[in-house]
């Protein structure tokens, strides 16, 4: 099955706590993304990958870190949480050779930092 | 920057009837993607309907239909017969055709009532 997975689903921490949020795809898709939700905000884009070794800034990047060390995965790290970080994260993915640039997107991911 | 505006927070409406559901853009590009996202209560990101910028006919997909007005950069949503399963935060977004990105508008949150 087609899909892109996150782990964990749920997580709770404290400040200052490093954390990793791991993000993979089984579907060969060159492009891959992070976004936080917010209420009122929608989605917005923290940082994205266009291939593998490829990561550029979102929108609101600061505080988090990537990496695309392969093409399947993308994980998302905050070195130092802050409570402002709390909230829901998602991860997606697209072919960008489709010409639809469809993303597909993970189950989301609900941190507290406290 | 693209932004996305969707200016309608929440709405109602009753099962079997119609609603529309606005959004407002813009762009200075000619060419782009733009999509519906649905979002239930699950959280999961579940893509509704999608319409390329350089075609001018209104994608439909069974009782969901777009109106698409490239000049005046609006992309509102129709959804028919409504069903109580249609209730869920929609999000309108933008996509660039590098596919470096979605942009979201910050969601309407739809209730359908019996």
């Amino acid at each position: 099955e087609a899909q892109v997975t996150q782990n964990p689903r749920y997580l709770i921490t404290v400040t200052g706590k490093k954390l990793t949020v791991t993000c993979s795809q089984n579907m060969n898709h060159e492009y891959m993304s992070w976004y936080r939700q917010d209420p009122g905000l929608g989605l917005r884009q923290i940082y994205y990958s266009m291939n593998v070794e490829v990561t550029d800034k979102g929108d609101v990047p600061e505080g988090y870190k990537v990496s695309r060390k392969e093409k399947r995965n993308f994980p998302l790290i905050l070195e130092s949480p802050s409570p402002n970080q709390t909230s829901l994260y998602f991860c997606a993915s697209s072919s960008l050779g489709q010409g639809s640039y469809e993303q597909y997107f993970g189950p989301g991911t609900r941190l507290t930092v406290t | 920057a693209q932004t996305v505006t969707q200016s309608q927070p929440e709405m109602s409406v009753q099962e079997a009837e119609t609603v529309t559901l606005s959004c407002t853009y813009d762009t200075s590009e000619s060419n782009y993607y733009l999509f519906w996202y649905k979002q239930p209560p699950s959280r999961q990101m579940i893509l509704v309907i999608r319409q390329e910028a350089y075609k001018q006919q209104n994608a439909t997909e069974n009782r969901f239909s777009v109106n698409f007005q490239k000049a005046a950069k609006s992309f509102s949503l129709k959804i028919s017969d409504s069903q109580l399963g249609d209730t869920a935060m929609y999000f309108c977004a933008f996509g660039e055709t590098s596919g470096s990105r979605l942009t979201f508008g910050e969601g309407t949150q739809l209730t359908v009532n019996p």
